[in-house]
């Protein structure tokens, strides 16, 4: 099993600024991904954050808005850049450590944008 | 790519009826299911996993759910619910490099 520890766990953010979300993982993982829930909603995969290579983005986010960073195999970050009301969202990081493994969560990250 | 469809977007029913949540998924390639749970502002706990062997899978809580080649498709199921189990259900896919989730049944056990 893998432990997830995100933080901020939430956030109140002015638009234009942006905020940057770090998810530590208690162990070596694969696959680190960053999905966005709203509310009452599921999750919809951002991008997936592979080490040592750049991020890929699903259809309808950019890197630009969401730079992704994944430096070694236990962390990650997702930045919510020039923010508007409309990114006000939980912001969830998961790890995998394999194909066919299961994907553990962290707690997620609550972002406000007034 | 592979996708997941939840048919049923909300499920209420009676303590210590049956239940079955319904998912079906559609890949390309070999696919790894999954259930998740995520009950009020948590996070998303694994129910169970099938990635091969047997169809039947069994997890946490009671739940389990039965993989089907031919009708693409993951079920899960309850023999009898309680009150605790009201929460948010996502059936997911995995492929080789990413999990996808399907939208998700809000469970709703009423007494």
């Amino acid at each position: 099993s893998a432990v997830i520890s995100q933080k901020p766990s939430r956030d109140i953010c002015q638009r234009g600024t942006s905020l940057t979300i770090q998810c530590q993982v208690d162990s070596q993982v694969t696959m680190m991904f960053w999905y966005r829930q709203q509310p009452g909603q599921s999750l919809t995969l951002i991008a997936t954050a592979n080490q040592g290579s750049e991020a890929t983005y699903e259809s309808g986010f950019v890197i630009d808005k969401f730079p992704i960073s994944r430096p070694n195999l236990t962390f990650s970050t997702l930045t919510v850049s020039n923010m508007s009301p409309e990114d006000s969202s939980i912001y969830l990081c998961s790890a995998g450590k394999g194909t066919g493994t299961e994907a553990f969560f962290g707690q997620g990250t609550r972002l406000t944008v007034v | 790519a592979q996708s997941v469809t939840q048919l049923d977007s909300q499920v209420p029913v009676f303590e210590e009826a049956p239940v079955e949540l319904r998912c079906n998924y559609s890949s390309s390639v070999s696919v790894y299911l999954f259930w998740y749970v995520q009950y009020p502002n948590q996070g998303l706990q694994l129910l169970l996993k099938y990635l091969s062997g047997s169809t039947l899978v069994k997890g946490i809580n009671g739940f389990e759910a039965e993989f089907n080649k031919s009708q693409t498709s993951f079920h899960l199921r309850k023999p009898s619910v309680h009150i605790s189990d009201t929460a948010e259900y996502f059936c997911a896919v995995s492929g080789l490099n990413d999990m996808r989730f399907g939208a998700g049944t809000r469970l709703t056990v009423k007494p």
